[in-house]
């Protein structure tokens, strides 16, 4: 597609359920990035996808938080038992090469209640 | 600690007047510093990534600069639609560099 695609743009939830939220890169970008968006803090990094490789999930801050991606194409982020702190944008990122622009989408907005 | 600091959090001017965003940077081996706009509910839009110190590059009425320890954004003669919030971010070597480390940002608003 032309740009990046996320999936739900809105998300409210319950305490304790689990939720998924899907990300659709521009075609032929190998690098796909998951990060978080806080009220009145940055953008905080969470994972990275490159090709076939391994994912760099050093930013997850939990155990409750996974992700993968399929087909080195589209990108789902599954946070498990969902608690009140986990109410942010998630946005996802997609890039041809490392150091190059990364086109974002418009963000998950995840409301835990 | 590496860190990325935008000041100020918020800017208001009028219509036309000039004004500089500064984003500072206390990273080691800094790969590529980026500007992005973000309309509020949208993603970050994507402005510039600048590699070198002394490198500037220039957007309609946007001009961005960097040096050793800061980058500025430029706006010349700002109109209505250049209100958005601004954010700088760095990327590094070492663990993560393809990560980027993003400042909180700089509100803009521009007044008609």
């Amino acid at each position: 597609g032309a740009g990046v695609s996320q999936s739900p743009s809105n998300k409210v939830t319950e305490k304790g359920k689990d939720v998924e939220l899907r990300c659709d890169p521009i075609s032929g970008h190998t690098a796909l990035y998951w990060y978080r968006q806080s009220l009145g803090q940055g953008l905080e990094f969470l994972i990275y996808f490159q090709g076939n490789s391994a994912p760099d999930k050093s930013g997850l801050p939990s155990d409750r938080f996974s992700a993968e991606r399929t087909g080195g194409s589209v990108s789902t982020l599954t946070i498990q038992r969902t608690q009140q702190e986990d109410s942010a944008v998630y946005l996802c990122a997609s890039s041809k090469r490392l150091y190059y622009g990364y086109t974002f989408g418009s963000g998950t907005r995840l409301t835990v209640v | 600690e590496d860190q990325v600091t935008q000041s100020p959090e918020a800017l208001r001017l009028q219509e036309g007047e000039s004004s500089s965003l500064n984003c500072s940077y206390t990273v080691s081996g800094l790969r590529g510093l980026f500007w992005y706009r973000q309309d509020p509910g949208k993603g970050p839009e994507f402005l510039f990534t600048l590699y070198s110190a002394g490198e500037e590059k220039e957007k309609e009425r946007l001009k961005a600069t960097l040096t050793k320890k800061e980058s500025f954004l430029h706006i010349t003669a700002p109109k209505p639609e250049d209100s958005a919030t601004y954010l700088c971010a760095a990327a590094y070597s070492g663990a993560g560099s393809y990560q980027l480390t993003f400042g909180k940002g700089t509100k803009l608003s521009v007044i008609p």
